[in-house]
C-alpha cells in the first residue's frame, strides 16, 4: 500500500505571497491532518479534515486554511506569508475514527524569504 | 491542558549500548492514547507504537520495548543494542480531547538520539 504523499517537497516563497501544499492520504483513509514543525515550537496541530469537512482546528491564524476533496486528498493554503511561516509542514492520514493511528507523509519544507 | 514532556533533549550513545527515552504526560482524560514516532533526517514521522490508557501491559518488538506506568504517567521507550540506523529524533505523543468526540495529537519536543559507531 502506498504511503502518504506530499507535494511539493521543497518550496521557496517571499513574504506576502501565498502557497498551496498538497497531500494524498493512504488509500482508504478518510481523515487528513496537517501539522507545522519548527525548531522553536516543535510539532503543532493545524487542522483535520474528514469527509470534506474540517473536524478539528488548532490555534493558528486565519491565514492558514485547508480543504479536502471527495477522494480524500487535501490541500493546505497559507496566504500573506510571513518569515515565521518557514517550517516543515507534515500531513498525516488515518482511517477516520476519533483516535485512529496517524501515518505521516515526508513533509513539505517551506522557506519564506 | 494536555502536556507531554521529553526531558532529554539529546542523547548520544555508542553502538550496542541500551538507551531509554523518557516520556512523562499530563492529562485529565480518563481514556487516552499514547504514541511514539521516529523522525529520521529525511523528515517523515514513522509510527512505532500506540498504547491505550487501560492497557498497562509492556510491549516488546524486536530491539524495542515500551514501559507504560500509569501511576507515574510515564511511557518510556528502550532500544536494546542500539545501532547507527536508530539515530533519529523520537517523539512521544498523547491524544487530547478537543471537544465532543474530536481528538488531536499533542507532541513532546522530541529527543535527538545519536548512535555512534
Amino acid at each position: 500500500k502506498a504511503g502518504v504523499t506530499q507535494t511539493p517537497r521543497y518550496l521557496i516563497k517571499t513574504r506576502g505571497q501565498q502557497v498551496t501544499l498538497s497531500c494524498s492520504p493512504i488509500s482508504g483513509h478518510r481523515s487528513v491532518s496537517w501539522y507545522q514543525q519548527t525548531p522553536g515550537q516543535g510539532l503543532q496541530f493545524l487542522f483535520e479534515y474528514f469527509s470534506e469537512t474540517q473536524r478539528n482546528k488548532g490555534n493558528f491564524p486565519g491565514r492558514f486554511s485547508g480543504r479536502q476533496f471527495s477522494n480524500s486528498r487535501s490541500e493546505m493554503n497559507v496566504s500573506t506569508l510571513e518569515l515565521g511561516d518557514s517550517a516543515l509542514y507534515l500531513c498525516a492520514s488515518s482511517r477516520g475514527g476519533p483516535v485512529e493511528t496517524q501515518y505521516f507523509g515526508p513533509g513539505t519544507r517551506l522557506l519564506v524569504l | 491542558a494536555q502536556k507531554v514532556t521529553q526531558a532529554q533533549t539529546e542523547i548520544s550513545v555508542v553502538e550496542k549500548e541500551d538507551v531509554t527515552l523518557d516520556c512523562v504526560y499530563e492529562t485529565r482524560d480518563t481514556t487516552y492514547y499514547l504514541f511514539w514516532y521516529k523522525q529520521p533526517p529525511s523528515g517523515e514521522l514513522v509510527f512505532l507504537i500506540r498504547r491505550n490508557s487501560f492497557d498497562e501491559q509492556n510491549e516488546i518488538s524486536g530491539r524495542y520495548s515500551w514501559n507504560f506506568q500509569k501511576s507515574t504517567s510515564s511511557f518510556n521507550f528502550t532500544i536494546t543494542a542500539s545501532q547507527v540506523v536508530d539515530s533519529a529524533v523520537y517523539f512521544c505523543a498523547l491524544t487530547e480531547n478537543s471537544g465532543g468526540s474530536n481528538y488531536k495529537l499533542t507532541f513532546g519536543k522530541g529527543t535527538l538520539l545519536t548512535v555512534n559507531p
